[in-house]
């Protein structure tokens, strides 16, 4: 299957810190999608983004859909603790259009050193 | 935001048992998933549905089984748990092009 490839695999920051991530592909997508996933959760829907270019925040995250439409990048801007947890991006290729599947990448897991 | 419960949350068994896992939605979405994902890997859809009556394999071959006889309900079904069945199992539904996650199940098999 397709592979959504997301980097870095780990982040270890201090509180206050900016953070960023990003996925890629090389397959084109229609649909990015930004998940956080904290232990023994299900996974919460953070942004979602559906046009290239389209750039999007929800507080102090900020995600945007790379023009080419095989990548995506997250930020969050001055970490605070809740903030630690899995992220993962998830897109939609154009042949999953009426099944709406996703693919997901392998996530970043975001750590905060006190 | 979709509301979708999963039973039960946690759930330890012994090799050879059948189980059952449950998975509801209130929202009345005709599309719902079923992911497996190991702990801190990714998730890999197992099953979907487009709606009652209609049920179709992942992406990710599995030993599991689905059923969607009624639009709220959603389980998924291990005839003989194996120790390779271990992981979080993961129920989604559909609102928009949004998938909304329950809260998983995580199956440890012995």
């Amino acid at each position: 299957g397709q592979q959504l490839n997301q980097s870095p695999q780990s982040m270890f920051i201090q509180e206050g810190e900016d953070v960023s991530m990003n996925c890629t592909s090389s397959s084109i997508f229609n649909t990015w999608l930004w998940y956080k996933q904290e232990p023994g959760e299900g996974p919460v829907l953070l942004i979602a983004l559906y046009k290239a270019g389209e750039l999007t925040s929800n507080g102090r995250l900020t995600a945007q859909f790379g023009i080419t439409r095989k990548d995506s990048f997250l930020n969050i801007s001055a970490s605070i603790p809740s903030d630690v947890g899995i992220y993962f991006c998830a897109g939609q290729l154009p042949s999953d259009f009426g099944n709406e599947k996703l693919t997901f990448g392998t996530g970043t897991r975001l750590t905060i050193i006190p | 935001e979709a509301d979708i419960y999963q039973t039960p949350r946690y759930l330890v068994i012994g090799t050879g048992k059948k189980i059952t896992l449950e998975c509801s939605q209130t929202m009345g979405h005709d599309k719902m998933y079923w992911y497996q994902q190991d702990p801190g890997m990714e998730l890999h859809l197992i099953h979907y549905s487009y709606g009652v009556n209609s049920t179709e394999k992942g992406d990710l071959s599995s030993e599991s089984t689905v059923s969607r006889i009624r639009t709220e309900h959603f389980p998924l079904t291990l005839e003989s748990a194996r120790p390779s069945h271990t992981s979080q199992y993961l129920c989604a539904t559909l609102r928009g092009s949004e998938q909304f996650f329950g809260p998983g199940t995580r199956l440890t098999v012995l």
